[in-house]
């Protein structure tokens, strides 16, 4: 069955620093992958996707890195802020499945 | 825009009855997901509608069905409810794969 896990239940970070919130995925058929951030209380927020022929993807503040060989996923936060305080998910699939299969999150706290 | 919207926001039930939330994609989005999301954990795959058709369905009961219409809004039923049930009720809407947006969620408690 799939399998997408994180390393770490919880992060915790001074306002300003950078994160990095891992993932472990087992499935090396998965091809698109998510990263989400759910604050408490609604729906899970999309970041950012990157798909299996990228390594690298960029966003506003944020950046995935793909590495395929140990099928492992992080999302970097730079100069987090208190808003970034939530859960994060990332997700899998492959480009012609029909669902994503979710971690069990990450709760980053970014203390002021 | 507006986004994905879910209606109810929050629902209290009694154990065996039955349960219908709705779902509002994305304009322009063909595609519906449900997922159950249990407190403490990431969101599980229910259903997955495209052009009204059942696309895949995850590891749960026969008591979860759920439907989309012609306008590509869709419903989630959930018969004899129980107390196992009481969980955040996510819509996805997509293009295919990818736009994966979810709506705010339906919270659904069964005493």
């Amino acid at each position: 069955g799939e399998s997408v896990g994180l390393h770490l239940p919880t992060l915790s970070v001074q306002e300003g620093d950078n994160s990095i919130i891992n993932c472990a995925y087992s499935n090396s058929a998965s091809d698109y992958f998510i990263w989400y951030k759910q604050e408490s209380g609604k729906g899970p927020q999309f970041i950012i996707d990157i798909r299996s022929n990228m390594d690298k993807r960029q966003g506003q503040r944020v950046t995935v890195l793909l590495n395929k060989t140990v099928k492992h996923l992080s999302l970097q936060i730079a100069a987090t802020q208190p808003g970034d305080s939530a859960v994060y998910f990332c997700a899998e699939n492959t480009d012609t499945g029909n669902q994503f299969y979710f971690g069990t999150g990450t709760s980053l706290t970014v203390i002021p | 825009d507006a986004g994905v919207t879910q209606s109810p926001t929050h629902l209290i039930k009694t154990r065996g009855q039955h349960v219908t939330l709705r779902c509002s994609p994305i304009s322009g989005h063909k595609s519906v997901s449900w997922y159950q999301q249990v407190l403490g954990q990431g969101p599980q795959f229910i259903f997955q509608y495209y052009e009204k058709e059942e696309r895949g369905r995850g590891n749960f009961p026969d008591r979860f069905s759920a439907r989309q219409f012609p306008n590509y809004s869709s419903e989630l039923n959930v018969n004899a409810l129980l107390l196992g049930d009481s969980a955040l009720y996510l819509c996805a809407s997509s293009h295919r794969n990818y736009g994966y947006t979810f709506g705010s969620g339906t919270r659904l408690t069964v005493v």
